[in-house]
C-alpha cells in the first residue's frame, strides 16, 4: 500500500527562524512529489518535484527531493506569522491510480 | 480565472438523510477527484472521475457513496443515509486534460456534520 510519512506533526517556532519539512514516500510507479500548504481553505499548490538533486525555489520556500533515498524536504527560511498553516506533501504515481496519497500533515506555528 | 468551487461549504444533515456535494473544476480542466479528510489524519482519495466517466474509485466506501461527473454541470458527490462517521471534509480538486505529474488543484471543501 502506498504510503507518505511526514514529520515532524507539528513545529512551533519563532518568528525569523529557519524551519526544514520532511515527508518520506513508499509509492509504486513513483512520478512526483508535492507540497501543499493548507490553512483554513483550499490546500495551495507549492511545488512539484520530479528529478532528484533539484531545487525548487519560491521566495522563502524551497523544496529537494531525493529519489534514491525517497525523501523530501520543504525548507522556510525567515519565518513569518503568515507561514503558519498546515503544509501537506502528497505523492503521485500515475498509472491508473491517479490520486495523490497524502501524509498527515505538519502543522507548523510561528509565533510573534 | 476562478478556482474549484465547492458548495456548500458548511452542511449539516441528520443521520439516515442524503448529502449532495457539489464541485465545479477549474476552467479548462476535465479532470475531477474527490478526497476526504478526517481529523486528525491526512487527506484520503475517493474518487477519480473524467466527463460522464468513473475512472478510478479505489478510495471509495462501497456503499451508500456514489459520484457522478455529467457531461453538462458539476461534479456530485453523493452519500446516502449518512451516519456520525461520515463527517468530515470533503476536499474536491481537478487538473487538465494530459496532466502527467498529478498537479491538481483544491476548492475550499465542503465540512458535513452529521448530528
Amino acid at each position: 500500500e502506498d504510503k507518505v510519512v511526514q514529520s515532524p506533526l507539528s513545529l512551533v517556532v519563532h518568528e525569523g527562524d529557519t524551519v526544514t519539512l520532511n515527508c518520506s514516500y513508499e509509492v509504486t510507479n513513483f512520478r512526483s512529489l508535492l507540497w501543499y500548504k493548507q490553512e483554513k481553505k483550499a490546500p495551495t499548490f507549492l511545488f512539484m518535484l520530479t528529478s532528484s538533486g533539484i531545487e525548487k525555489k519560491s521566495g522563502r520556500l524551497s523544496s529537494i527531493l531525493d529519489k534514491k533515498e525517497l525523501f523530501s524536504i520543504l525548507n522556510i527560511t525567515a519565518t513569518q506569522t503568515g507561514d503558519s498553516a498546515v503544509y501537506l506533501c502528497a505523492a503521485y504515481s500515475g498509472g491508473g491510480a491517479d490520486g495523490l496519497t497524502f501524509g498527515k500533515g505538519t502543522h507548523l506555528i510561528i509565533q510573534p | 480565472n476562478a478556482g474549484v468551487m465547492q458548495n456548500p461549504r458548511h452542511l449539516v444533515r441528520r443521520r439516515g438523510q442524503e448529502a449532495r456535494l457539489r464541485c465545479s473544476p477549474m476552467k479548462g480542466h476535465s479532470h475531477v477527484y474527490w478526497y476526504r479528510q478526517l481529523p486528525e489524519e491526512g487527506l484520503k482519495f475517493m474518487v477519480y472521475l473524467q466527463k460522464e466517466n468513473i475512472i478510478d474509485e479505489s478510495g471509495m466506501p462501497k456503499e451508500r457513496f456514489s459520484a457522478e461527473f455529467p457531461k453538462e454541470g458539476p461534479s456530485i458527490l453523493r452519500i446516502q443515509q449518512v451516519v456520525r462517521g461520515d463527517s468530515a471534509a470533503y476536499f474536491c480538486a481537478s487538473s487538465p486534460l494530459g496532466s502527467r505529474e498529478g498537479i491538481q488543484y483544491f476548492g475550499a471543501g465542503t465540512r458535513l456534520s452529521v448530528l
